[in-house]
């Protein structure tokens, strides 16, 4: 099992839709959680922090499930810009907490 | 505020050839990473530095060297290179409990 999972997608979309993206991670004993955006050629990109209580940022929401060891994002209203493809983060244990293993992304096309 | 910067942008080398990529960060980070990014294979972690002076292996060290040359500066080597290095490399910093911020890459090929 890898020690983050996600689809790969594609997931298309129209504009104003709302989609959603989940991930799984191996390890329960994971403190950290982020997603990152890349876009094409360019580098990731902080999005947000996943908290325990879950949280809010503009029109994305992040969650954790720590029983099913899944995170998520959440977006609404979804604009051309946000076509990127989104990374699950996790820091896993063993090692530095410094170190954070990616997921190999989901992609994401909103279309007009 | 630059944030992280990296030099070169591309590269490319004959197979043995020796390079250094640096990297700089200006956020007062004390944390710092290099990575290589393949295509489906995701982010893999080469060497971090936890703080000025020291040096620590990630996932995938062999073939490379690194330096914290300082709180800013932090170069990854490649002494004899390989064309499976041929890859996207970038370099990261952070101050935990924060995400890292990445520098916009290297472009590597190695022929």
């Amino acid at each position: 099992r890898k020690e983050v999972e996600q689809d790969p997608g594609p997931f298309n979309v129209p504009e104003g839709a709302t989609v959603a993206f989940n991930c799984t991670y191996s390890n329960s004993a994971s403190q950290s959680f982020f997603w990152y955006r890349q876009d094409c050629r360019k580098e990731p990109k902080l999005l947000m922090s996943v908290y325990s209580s879950g949280n809010e940022d503009g029109r994305f929401t992040a969650q954790l499930n720590r029983a099913s060891q899944y995170i998520s994002l959440l977006i609404r209203d979804s604009k051309l810009s946000d076509s990127a493809t989104y990374l699950c983060v996790v820091n896993m244990p063993g090692g530095s907490a410094r170190q954070l293993t990616f997921g190999s992304g989901t992609q994401l096309t909103v279309l007009p | 505020n630059a944030g992280v910067t990296q030099t070169p942008k591309f590269q490319v080398l004959k197979t043995g050839q020796s390079m250094t990529l640096q990297c700089a960060q200006d956020m007062n980070h004390n944390s710092m990473y290099w990575y290589r990014q393949d295509p489906g294979m995701g982010l893999r972690l080469i060497y971090y530095s936890a703080s000025e002076g020291t040096t620590d292996k990630g996932e995938v060290p062999n073939g490379y060297n690194v330096s914290r040359l300082n709180k800013r500066e932090f170069s990854l080597r490649l002494e004899s290179a390989a064309p499976s290095q041929t890859s996207v490399y970038f370099c990261a910093s952070s101050e935990e409990p924060q995400g890292q911020y990445f520098g916009p890459g290297t472009r590597l090929t190695v022929t």
